[in-house]
Order: C-alpha cells, then structure tokens, then sequence
C-alpha cells in the first residue's frame, strides 16, 4: 500500500523565509509524487509532480521539491516566503500501475509572517 | 473555459437520509475522481470514472455509489447517511492519457453536513 506522511500540521515562517514542508512517502513500487495546495474557500491545485524524469521538480509560485530515494523524501521548498503563500499543502503519491488514485496526506498549513 | 463544477455547495441532511452530488468536469477531461475531506484532514479517495465505468475505488463502504454520464459529468450519491458522512466532498477531473497522470483539476467542493 502507498501512503505518504507530512512533518508538522502547522508551519509558520516570516515573509522572505525559506520555507520547508517535509513529506516521507512509503510505496512498494516506483513512486509518482506531488504536491497539491489549498487557498481557502478554493479546491485543491496542482504545484508540482514527480514521475522519475528528473529528481529536482520546480513547480509553480517559485515552489521545487526534491526526490530522495535513500531518504523516502520529496520535501518541498521556496527560497523566499511570500504573504500569498499562506494555504495549505499536501503531499500526494500514486503509482504508474495506478497512476490516476491519487493518495493524499493530512496536510500542512503555512503561515506567513509580516 | 469553465473548470471543474460542483452542486450543490452546501447541504445539509439527517441521518439515513440519501444525498446525491453533481460534478461537470473540466472541458476536455474525460476521468472523474471524488474524494472526502474530513475537516483538518487531507482528501480521501472514494473512487474514479472513465467510459462510464468505475475504474479504482477506495476504503468506503457500498453506501457510496457513483456514476458518469456520456458528458463525463458525474454524481455521487450516499445512502443511508451516517454523522461521519458529514464533510467536504471534492470532485477532480483529469486527463486518462500518458503523462497527464495525477495532474488533477479540483472542484471547490460539496460541503454536507449530517444531523
């Protein structure tokens, strides 16, 4: 079974922070992985995926994330917060047998400060 | 080009009652997924659509049907409506086709509240 598991229920930073939200995924079989972000009173939208084609994914919003193997990872990173990055985030993961059931984590909401 | 439509936006129905949500996908979208969203939780995968049939399912019980329409519009409908029904219920359109997988485009959502 595919699951993926994120670091902190809440993140807050200060604008012009790095920001870091970490994912571990689990998967017996090559991992898809994304990242998927919820403005309030909005459905979700697509940042970024991964599907093996390279490990460094740049999404959009100035937003990358990085494939480890050896680490189970695909934290996702921006160099500089800005205020109308506050949303929340989740980690997804699927497999390319599977490729449309798309798992989701529990979230993890960002916080920017002035 | 309109994205993906949900109705209704809010309902609320007592238990044991059924309940059935609509959702137009993206134009050019041929696959429909719903999903759950307790609150403070991420979505939950019920199941998926495509040529009108059921594709994938998740953890849920029978009580959770489906269907898609030649339009590739769909609905989902949930019998026998329990408290922990109650939640956000999200309706996805994407692209069968290689290299689309996962790239999902979201409604805003169907929120019931059970009672």
């Amino acid at each position: 079974a595919q699951s993926v598991t994120q670091l902190g229920s809440h993140v807050s930073v200060s604008e012009g922070a790095l920001v870091l939200l970490r994912c571990n995924y689990s998967s017996s079989v090559p991992p898809y992985l994304f990242w998927y972000v919820q403005y309030p009173n909005q459905g979700l939208q697509l940042l970024l995926k991964y599907t093996s084609a390279a490990t460094l994914v740049k999404g959009i919003n100035g937003f990358e994330a990085e494939f480890k193997k050896s680490e189970t990872s695909f934290h996702l990173t921006k160099p500089s917060a800005h205020m109308s990055d506050a949303a929340e985030y989740f980690c997804a993961v699927s497999s390319y047998s599977s490729a449309s059931k798309i798992i989701f984590g529990s979230g993890t909401r960002l916080s920017i400060r002035p | 080009d309109a994205g993906v439509t949900q109705s209704p936006t809010h309902l609320i129905k007592t238990r044991g009652q059924q309940v059935t949500l609509r959702c137009s996908p993206k134009s050019g979208h041929d696959t429909v997924s719903w999903y759950q969203q307790a609150l403070g939780q991420g979505p939950q995968f019920i199941f998926q659509y495509y040529e009108e049939e059921e594709r994938q399912r998740g953890n849920f019980p029978d009580r959770f049907s489906g269907h898609q329409f030649p339009n590739y519009s769909s609905e989902l409908n949930v019998n026998a409506l329990l408290l922990g029904d109650s939640a956000l219920y999200l309706c996805a359109s994407s692209l069968i086709a290689a290299g689309k997988a996962g790239e999902l485009f979201f409604g805003e959502g169907s929120r019931l509240t059970v009672l």
